[in-house]
Order: C-alpha cells, then structure tokens, then sequence
C-alpha cells in the first residue's frame, strides 16, 4: 500500500460542475494534511491546509478531512477551465531533524472542459 | 503565502560540466529546505533535505558527491549538480517550510529546468 494514494484519473468535469478529489493516506497518526495544485510545467502551489476532522472552506475550495477513515478530499465548486491542473495531496509521515517531509500523492489530473 | 526564489529558472549546459541552483526564502527564515525532482509526467520526488548549518540528509538512491547541498544561511541553499550528464536533465524544484511543526506549511520555489546536453 502506498503511503499517501489519489486517484490518478484523469478527471473530466464541465464547467460550473464540482470536482471532488480524493486521498487516503496510511500513517494513523498524521495530524496535518496539504492540498498543491501544479499546472503543467509549473512548481506547485499551496492551495489548501487542513488538521481537524471536518470540512474547511476557502472560497470555491473545500478541504474534507476523515481521520478514522484516513481521508481527505478536497471539492472545487463552480469548476472553471482554469482549475485545469494536477492536484497533489500531500502528507507529513515522518520526521527529518526539526522539520517534517511531505510524502506525496501521485497526483489527480483534472480538465474543466468549457 | 510565503515567498521562495530560485535561480536560474532555466539552464542548459553541455555533459561534464556543473551547475548550481539557488533557492531563497524571500520573506522569511527557513531552517529547513527540501530539494526535489520531477521528471515529465512524474509525481515529485525528494532528493534531500537541507538544513542550516549542517549537512544535508539524502533521500536512498541520490548520490551525495553528485548533489552538492549547501545551506549557508536561514535564507538561502544550493544545489551543485556536479559533471552533469543527460539523464540528470529534469526539473529541479526547492521547498522552504515556515517552521519546524509538521503544522507548518511548505511553500515551492517556481523550479528550475535543467536541459544536459
């Protein structure tokens, strides 16, 4: 099992639609959880953070966090053409001297077709 | 967010020679920063860790004589990539963090895209 695992996709969405992304993750004891989006070409850019059970909302994001279940998801409403991108769900599982690594997800490729 | 440099943002050179990336925390103090890899249509992969005054830690399978890390100061570490050859030709992409939690969150410099001749 991976340590952190997205659904690959591609993932087609319509504008205007929702597009839901998904990410389970293996260490239980993970307490803190990133969204990045990466365009094509790009370094990829914090988007969303989330560390308590719950929905956290940043204007058309929304970050989903189910920690018995070991999930996290984030939805995009009012999907535009430019949310095109790949979403990278990233997770610290373990320590580095005083700072945390992120492990990362494969990634989730999403088109919003106009 | 926070902001993180890096130069250059491209760089093409021929097989043999050396080339090191800068990667800057602009607005803050980074104790820790982390350079990684991607290669196209490939996740990102962690090639090391780069702490302040002291050595770097490589991830398994990245050769330390070959990645030069060096993190003089709170703002700033580079990435020597000694006697490069074609198939280190990738995209060299740093992190900075803005703490030492595992709360805090990491931000990317825009990457550096290597081409070796």
């Amino acid at each position: 099992q991976k340590e952190v695992e997205q659904n690959s996709g591609p993932l087609s969405v319509p504008e205007g639609a929702i597009a839901s992304l998904n990410c389970t993750y293996s260490d239980r004891g993970s307490q803190s959880f990133f969204w990045y989006r990466q365009y094509s070409g790009k370094s990829p850019e914090l988007i969303m953070s989330i560390y308590s059970n719950g929905d956290k909302e940043d204007g058309r994001f929304t970050a989903q966090l189910n920690k018995a279940s070991q999930y996290v998801s984030l939805l995009i409403r009012d999907s535009q053409p430019s949310d095109s991108a790949t979403y990278l769900c990233a997770v610290p599982l373990r320590a580095s001297g005083s700072a945390r690594q992120l492990t990362f997800g494969s990634g989730t490729q999403l088109t919003v077709l106009p | 967010g926070a902001v993180v440099s890096q130069h250059p943002s491209r760089v093409i050179c021929k097989s043999g020679t050396s080339v090191k990336i800068e990667c800057r925390s602009l607005d803050f103090q980074a104790t820790t920063m982390f350079w990684y890899r991607q290669f196209p249509k490939q996740s990102l992969m962690l090639m090391a860790t780069s702490n302040e005054g002291s050595k770097a830690t490589y991830e398994q399978g990245v050769e330390k004589d070959k990645f030069l890390i060096n993190h003089a100061s709170l703002t700033l570490s580079t990435l020597t990539v000694t006697s490069a050859h074609p198939e280190d030709s990738s995209f060299y992409i740093c992190s900075a963090s803005l703490g030492d939690s595992s709360y805090n969150e990491q931000f990317f410099g825009p990457g550096t895209r290597l081409t070796v001749l």
